[in-house]
Protein backbone atom coordinates (compact mmCIF):
# COMPACT_ATOMS: atom_id res chain seq x y z
CA UNK A 1 0.00 0.00 0.00
CA UNK A 2 1.06 3.62 -0.39
CA UNK A 3 1.62 5.58 2.51
CA UNK A 4 1.89 9.19 2.76
CA UNK A 5 3.69 10.16 5.89
CA UNK A 6 3.07 13.77 7.95
CA UNK A 7 6.10 14.60 9.84
CA UNK A 8 3.53 15.96 12.63
CA UNK A 9 0.12 15.08 13.79
CA UNK A 10 -0.22 18.49 15.62
CA UNK A 11 1.72 21.57 15.76
CA UNK A 12 1.11 24.60 17.90
CA UNK A 13 3.53 28.22 16.54
CA UNK A 14 3.49 31.51 17.35
CA UNK A 15 2.17 34.49 14.59
CA UNK A 16 5.38 35.34 12.84
CA UNK A 17 7.12 32.27 12.95
CA UNK A 18 8.57 30.35 10.17
CA UNK A 19 6.96 26.49 9.65
CA UNK A 20 7.81 23.90 7.70
CA UNK A 21 5.16 21.04 7.67
CA UNK A 22 7.15 17.75 5.50
CA UNK A 23 5.46 15.24 3.84
CA UNK A 24 7.49 11.71 2.34
CA UNK A 25 5.56 9.05 0.05
CA UNK A 26 7.36 5.88 -0.39
CA UNK A 27 5.56 4.74 -4.01
CA UNK A 28 7.57 6.97 -6.53
CA UNK A 29 4.35 9.00 -7.18
CA UNK A 30 5.25 11.90 -9.65
CA UNK A 31 2.68 14.44 -8.25
CA UNK A 32 2.28 15.63 -4.69
CA UNK A 33 -0.16 18.41 -2.85
CA UNK A 34 -0.58 20.62 -0.39
CA UNK A 35 -4.53 20.90 1.01
CA UNK A 36 -6.11 22.79 3.99
CA UNK A 37 -8.85 21.68 5.06
CA UNK A 38 -11.64 23.97 7.03
CA UNK A 39 -15.14 23.19 8.49
CA UNK A 40 -18.09 23.50 5.88
CA UNK A 41 -14.92 24.69 3.09
CA UNK A 42 -13.62 20.67 1.80
CA UNK A 43 -10.21 21.01 0.50
CA UNK A 44 -8.72 23.92 -0.62
CA UNK A 45 -5.38 23.39 -3.09
CA UNK A 46 -2.43 25.22 -1.93
CA UNK A 47 0.15 23.80 -4.15
CA UNK A 48 1.13 21.11 -6.25
CA UNK A 49 4.48 19.26 -8.03
CA UNK A 50 4.69 17.30 -10.57
CA UNK A 51 8.10 16.61 -10.85
CA UNK A 52 10.89 17.26 -8.84
CA UNK A 53 11.87 21.11 -8.54
CA UNK A 54 8.62 21.78 -10.56
CA UNK A 55 5.88 23.41 -8.59
CA UNK A 56 2.91 25.25 -9.47
CA UNK A 57 -0.38 27.41 -7.22
CA UNK A 58 -3.20 25.95 -6.45
CA UNK A 59 -6.33 28.09 -5.51
CA UNK A 60 -4.96 29.40 -1.98
CA UNK A 61 -1.23 29.96 -2.51
CA UNK A 62 -0.68 33.11 -0.61
CA UNK A 63 0.79 32.86 2.28
CA UNK A 64 3.02 29.29 1.57
CA UNK A 65 5.51 28.43 -0.34
CA UNK A 66 6.56 24.86 -1.16
CA UNK A 67 9.48 22.54 -1.81
CA UNK A 68 10.30 19.42 -3.54
CA UNK A 69 13.89 18.78 -3.79
CA UNK A 70 13.53 14.93 -3.75
CA UNK A 71 11.18 12.73 -5.37
CA UNK A 72 9.58 11.46 -2.51
CA UNK A 73 9.16 14.42 -0.30
CA UNK A 74 6.85 17.80 -0.56
CA UNK A 75 7.65 20.48 2.02
CA UNK A 76 4.91 23.18 2.76
CA UNK A 77 6.50 26.42 4.38
CA UNK A 78 4.58 29.06 6.20
CA UNK A 79 7.16 32.09 5.81
CA UNK A 80 5.46 34.06 8.87
CA UNK A 81 2.33 32.58 10.48
CA UNK A 82 -0.86 34.22 10.70
CA UNK A 83 -3.79 33.05 12.83
CA UNK A 84 -5.41 32.67 9.84
CA UNK A 85 -3.35 29.66 9.03
CA UNK A 86 -4.70 27.68 11.57
CA UNK A 87 -6.30 24.73 9.79
CA UNK A 88 -5.93 20.87 8.97
CA UNK A 89 -3.19 20.21 6.59
CA UNK A 90 -2.97 17.46 4.20
CA UNK A 91 -0.74 15.96 2.12
CA UNK A 92 -1.45 13.58 -1.08
CA UNK A 93 0.20 11.98 -3.65
CA UNK A 94 -0.41 11.01 -7.32
CA UNK A 95 1.21 7.87 -9.66
CA UNK A 96 0.79 11.08 -12.80
CA UNK A 97 -0.77 13.15 -14.30
CA UNK A 98 -4.41 12.67 -15.03
CA UNK A 99 -4.28 10.22 -12.06
CA UNK A 100 -7.50 11.32 -9.74
CA UNK A 101 -6.60 8.92 -7.04
CA UNK A 102 -4.95 10.90 -4.41
CA UNK A 103 -3.00 8.91 -1.45
CA UNK A 104 -3.72 11.30 1.48
CA UNK A 105 -1.25 11.20 4.71
CA UNK A 106 -3.45 11.40 7.74
CA UNK A 107 -2.93 15.39 7.89
CA UNK A 108 -1.41 17.83 10.67
CA UNK A 109 -3.50 19.91 12.56
CA UNK A 110 -1.41 23.48 13.09
CA UNK A 111 -2.83 25.98 15.56
CA UNK A 112 -1.20 29.31 15.22
CA UNK A 113 -1.29 31.87 18.39
CA UNK B 1 -17.98 29.95 -11.27
CA UNK B 2 -16.84 26.40 -11.03
CA UNK B 3 -17.95 24.41 -7.88
CA UNK B 4 -18.85 21.01 -6.19
CA UNK B 5 -21.07 20.75 -4.15
CA UNK B 6 -23.32 18.60 -1.87
CA UNK B 7 -27.50 18.57 -1.05
CA UNK B 8 -27.37 17.25 2.68
CA UNK B 9 -24.66 18.37 4.92
CA UNK B 10 -25.28 15.58 7.48
CA UNK B 11 -26.99 12.10 6.42
CA UNK B 12 -28.35 9.73 9.06
CA UNK B 13 -29.42 6.16 8.39
CA UNK B 14 -29.55 3.02 10.14
CA UNK B 15 -27.44 0.02 10.15
CA UNK B 16 -28.63 -2.63 6.89
CA UNK B 17 -30.39 0.40 5.11
CA UNK B 18 -28.90 1.96 1.74
CA UNK B 19 -26.98 5.14 1.73
CA UNK B 20 -27.47 7.41 -0.98
CA UNK B 21 -24.81 10.37 -1.19
CA UNK B 22 -25.46 13.12 -3.68
CA UNK B 23 -23.54 15.71 -5.76
CA UNK B 24 -24.11 18.56 -7.68
CA UNK B 25 -21.12 19.88 -10.12
CA UNK B 26 -21.14 23.11 -12.57
CA UNK B 27 -18.06 22.79 -14.73
CA UNK B 28 -19.17 21.42 -17.45
CA UNK B 29 -15.70 20.80 -18.62
CA UNK B 30 -15.21 17.84 -16.29
CA UNK B 31 -14.75 14.27 -17.10
CA UNK B 32 -13.52 12.71 -14.35
CA UNK B 33 -15.30 11.98 -10.98
CA UNK B 34 -14.10 10.68 -7.83
CA UNK B 35 -15.87 10.08 -4.43
CA UNK B 36 -13.46 9.79 -0.95
CA UNK B 37 -14.14 9.14 2.04
CA UNK B 38 -12.18 10.47 5.10
CA UNK B 39 -12.75 8.84 8.87
CA UNK B 40 -11.97 10.99 11.99
CA UNK B 41 -8.46 12.04 12.21
CA UNK B 42 -7.57 10.20 8.96
CA UNK B 43 -6.92 11.17 5.58
CA UNK B 44 -9.46 10.94 2.84
CA UNK B 45 -9.26 7.60 0.88
CA UNK B 46 -10.37 7.10 -2.64
CA UNK B 47 -13.45 4.93 -2.86
CA UNK B 48 -14.37 5.07 -6.48
CA UNK B 49 -14.27 6.64 -9.90
CA UNK B 50 -16.07 7.09 -12.90
CA UNK B 51 -15.77 8.96 -16.17
CA UNK B 52 -17.92 10.58 -18.15
CA UNK B 53 -18.33 8.40 -20.84
CA UNK B 54 -20.09 6.05 -18.29
CA UNK B 55 -23.24 6.43 -16.41
CA UNK B 56 -22.88 3.78 -13.32
CA UNK B 57 -20.34 2.70 -12.37
CA UNK B 58 -19.87 -0.59 -9.72
CA UNK B 59 -17.73 -1.23 -6.15
CA UNK B 60 -18.02 -3.76 -3.54
CA UNK B 61 -21.06 -2.49 -1.75
CA UNK B 62 -21.24 1.29 -3.62
CA UNK B 63 -22.01 2.46 -6.89
CA UNK B 64 -22.06 5.47 -8.52
CA UNK B 65 -23.97 7.23 -10.82
CA UNK B 66 -23.03 9.91 -12.77
CA UNK B 67 -26.26 11.60 -14.58
CA UNK B 68 -24.42 14.26 -17.08
CA UNK B 69 -27.73 15.94 -18.07
CA UNK B 70 -28.12 17.17 -15.07
CA UNK B 71 -24.78 17.60 -13.68
CA UNK B 72 -25.69 15.41 -10.68
CA UNK B 73 -23.26 12.78 -9.23
CA UNK B 74 -24.21 10.20 -6.40
CA UNK B 75 -22.79 7.51 -3.97
CA UNK B 76 -24.66 4.62 -3.47
CA UNK B 77 -23.81 2.12 -0.14
CA UNK B 78 -25.57 -0.83 0.20
CA UNK B 79 -26.34 -2.35 3.33
CA UNK B 80 -24.72 0.48 5.34
CA UNK B 81 -22.34 -0.75 8.53
CA UNK B 82 -21.36 1.17 11.56
CA UNK B 83 -17.86 1.11 9.42
CA UNK B 84 -19.02 3.57 7.06
CA UNK B 85 -20.08 6.53 9.37
CA UNK B 86 -17.42 9.39 7.96
CA UNK B 87 -17.75 12.18 5.51
CA UNK B 88 -17.85 11.55 2.17
CA UNK B 89 -16.40 13.94 -0.50
CA UNK B 90 -16.66 13.90 -4.26
CA UNK B 91 -14.43 15.82 -6.37
CA UNK B 92 -14.22 16.79 -10.05
CA UNK B 93 -11.49 17.05 -12.52
CA UNK B 94 -12.50 20.94 -13.70
CA UNK B 95 -9.84 21.78 -17.04
CA UNK B 96 -7.74 20.60 -15.26
CA UNK B 97 -5.26 17.67 -15.67
CA UNK B 98 -3.82 17.53 -12.16
CA UNK B 99 -5.91 19.68 -9.83
CA UNK B 100 -8.93 18.50 -8.45
CA UNK B 101 -11.97 20.48 -7.10
CA UNK B 102 -13.67 19.20 -3.73
CA UNK B 103 -17.12 19.60 -2.94
CA UNK B 104 -17.55 20.35 1.22
CA UNK B 105 -18.26 17.00 2.07
CA UNK B 106 -21.53 14.99 3.47
CA UNK B 107 -21.42 13.65 6.95
CA UNK B 108 -22.61 10.15 6.97
CA UNK B 109 -24.24 8.63 10.50
CA UNK B 110 -25.62 5.27 10.92
CA UNK B 111 -27.41 4.39 13.58
CA UNK B 112 -27.16 1.11 15.31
Amino acid sequence: DVKVTQSSRYLVKRTGEKVFLECVQDMDHENMFWYRQDPGLGLRLIYFSYDVKMKEKGDIPEGYSVSREKKERFSLILESASTNQTSMYLCASSRSKGSGKLFFGSGTQLSVL
Amino acid sequence: GESVGLHLPTLSVQEGDNSIINCAYSNSASDYFIWYKQESGKGPQFIIDIRSNMDKRQGQRVTVLLNKTVKHLSLQIAATQPGDSAVYFCAENGDSSYKLIFGSGTRLLVRP
